[in-house]
């Protein structure tokens, strides 16, 4: 069946470093792929999305190319903050889905 | 602002206790979605409403019940079947399309006495 991969966290980082956060997944059709963050104590937010291939969802400094060559879609920034500590969750969806396929999150720490 | 409000925030359950988690949204979203988490954890989904009077369970549905009486509503009731209900309890709505994202609430924290 269909899933979501993550790289497993946690991931720290000096403030202003490069981040990459890495997500594949196995889908038997086109799906839909997602970015949410959850800051602590909170709900998820929707960050980016991307709904074909080639598509490059972007948010907040926070990039993610849909790559159907190689299934991932991996999160990108160039230059993290401390507010950037939340933990990041990938998922996937099909147009005639009812549900949402989660990856298991990765928590991000920056430090100052 | 719309938006989804979950309540309470923090819920103590003791044991052999029913207890209800609240969910209302005021984005005139025709899906619903209850979502368990454990610490450090992905999340599971309970159970998912696409109209009202109707649900279906998800992945983890034992132990829990749902009702979708209004759009705006969809509580959740932890049942004392439930045998290990501590989680971080998340709520979502979403336009019935389903490549749409979900909207999610803030949560509510359930633990036990």
């Amino acid at each position: 069946g269909d899933s979501v991969t993550q790289m497993e966290g946690p991931v720290t980082l000096s403030e202003e470093a490069f981040l990459t956060i890495n997500c594949t997944y196995t889908a038997t059709g086109y799906p839909s792929l997602f970015w949410y963050v959850q800051y602590p104590g909170e709900g998820l937010q929707l960050l980016l999305k991307a709904t074909k291939a080639d598509d490059k969802g972007s948010n907040k400094g926070f990039e993610a190319t849909y790559r159907k060559e190689t299934t991932s879609f991996h999160l990108e920034k160039g230059s993290v903050q401390v507010s950037d500590s939340a933990v990041y969750f990938c998922a996937l969806t099909y147009s005639s889905a009812s549900k949402i396929i989660f990856g298991s999150g990765t928590r991000l720490s920056i430090r100052p | 602002d719309g938006g989804i409000t979950q309540s309470p925030k923090y819920l103590f359950r003791k044991e052999g206790q029913n207890v209800t988690l609240s969910c209302e949204q005021n984005l005139n979203h025709d899906a619903m979605y209850w979502y368990r988490q454990d610490p450090g954890q992905g999340l599971r989904l309970i159970y998912y409403s696409q109209i009202v009077n109707d649900f279906q369970k998800g992945d983890i549905a034992e132990g829990y019940s749902v009702s979708r009486e209004k759009k705006e509503s969809f509580p959740l009731t932890v049942t004392s079947a439930q045998k290990n209900p501590t989680a971080f309890y998340l709520c979502a709505s979403s336009v019935v399309q389903g490549d749409q994202p979900q909207h999610f609430g803030d949560g509510t924290r359930l633990s036990i006495l």
